[in-house]
């Protein structure tokens, strides 16, 4: 059974400042998805991993995956009040499962003037 | 504009009915799938569909129906099997191409069970 954990579950910090979400899964997979959560709100694609040493940034926030070690980072930097939020992880299934995807518990963010 | 439709957006229903949430998607998508999450939780898979006219269970099934009788659609009906059916219900289709590979969520539905 593929299990998915994210660490921190909360993180309160401050504007300016420099962080980053950690993924890490169970078993074998090569596609990572990072999506964003705004409170009462549906989930927005922020990135797609689909390979070992993949890196992709928008704005201030960059996502990297290592299969090997099955693991994933997003990394905020110079955080603004704007990315407060909560942010998900999810692992990708195999095409003969739907492509199911495996969500982490989510990291609440809270960006603090 | 493409997009995900979910409806209703609120959902009340009384302890032993049935109700049904409509998503409907013309993105063109194959492969469609049904979400619950609880409060504070992450997502967990309800049921997915690859093409129409087939459907799989996901890791929650129990007290769950679907049907894909179209491209578009794929409704889920909500039993009265189904214990604890409070929840945000979130609807989803699934883009492949070249490179690309992303579910795409629809607005979502807040179903509470009075």
């Amino acid at each position: 059974e593929l299990k998915v954990e994210q660490n921190p579950l909360f993180l309160s910090m401050q504007e300016g400042k420099n962080y980053t979400i950690y993924c890490n899964y169970s078993t074998t997979s090569d596609r990572l998805y990072w999506y964003r959560q705004d409170p009462g709100k549906s989930l927005e694609s922020l990135f797609v991993l689909l390979s070992n040493g993949a890196v992709k940034q928008e704005g201030r926030l960059m996502a990297s995956l290592d299969t090997k070690a099955r693991l994933s980072t997003l990394h905020i930097t110079a955080a603004v009040h704007d990315l407060s939020a909560t942010y998900f992880c999810a692992v990708g299934g195999r095409k003969t499962s739907g492509s199911r995807l495996t969500f982490g518990e989510g990291t609440q963010l809270t960006v603090n003037p | 504009d493409g997009g995900i439709t979910q409806s209703p957006k609120y959902l009340f229903r009384k302890e032993g009915q049935n109700v049904t949430l409509s998503c409907e998607q013309n993105l063109n998508h194959d492969a469609m799938y049904w979400y619950r999450q609880d409060p504070g939780q992450g997502l967990r898979l309800i049921y997915y569909s690859q093409i129409v006219n087939d459907f799989q269970k996901g890791d929650i099934a129990e007290g769950y129906s679907v049907s894909r009788e179209k491209k578009e659609s794929f409704p889920l009906t909500v039993t009265s099997a189904q214990k604890n059916p409070t929840a945000f219900y979130l609807c989803a289709s699934r883009k492949e191409a070249l490179g690309q590979d992303t579910q795409y969520f629809g607005p979502g539905t807040r179903l509470t069970v009075l």
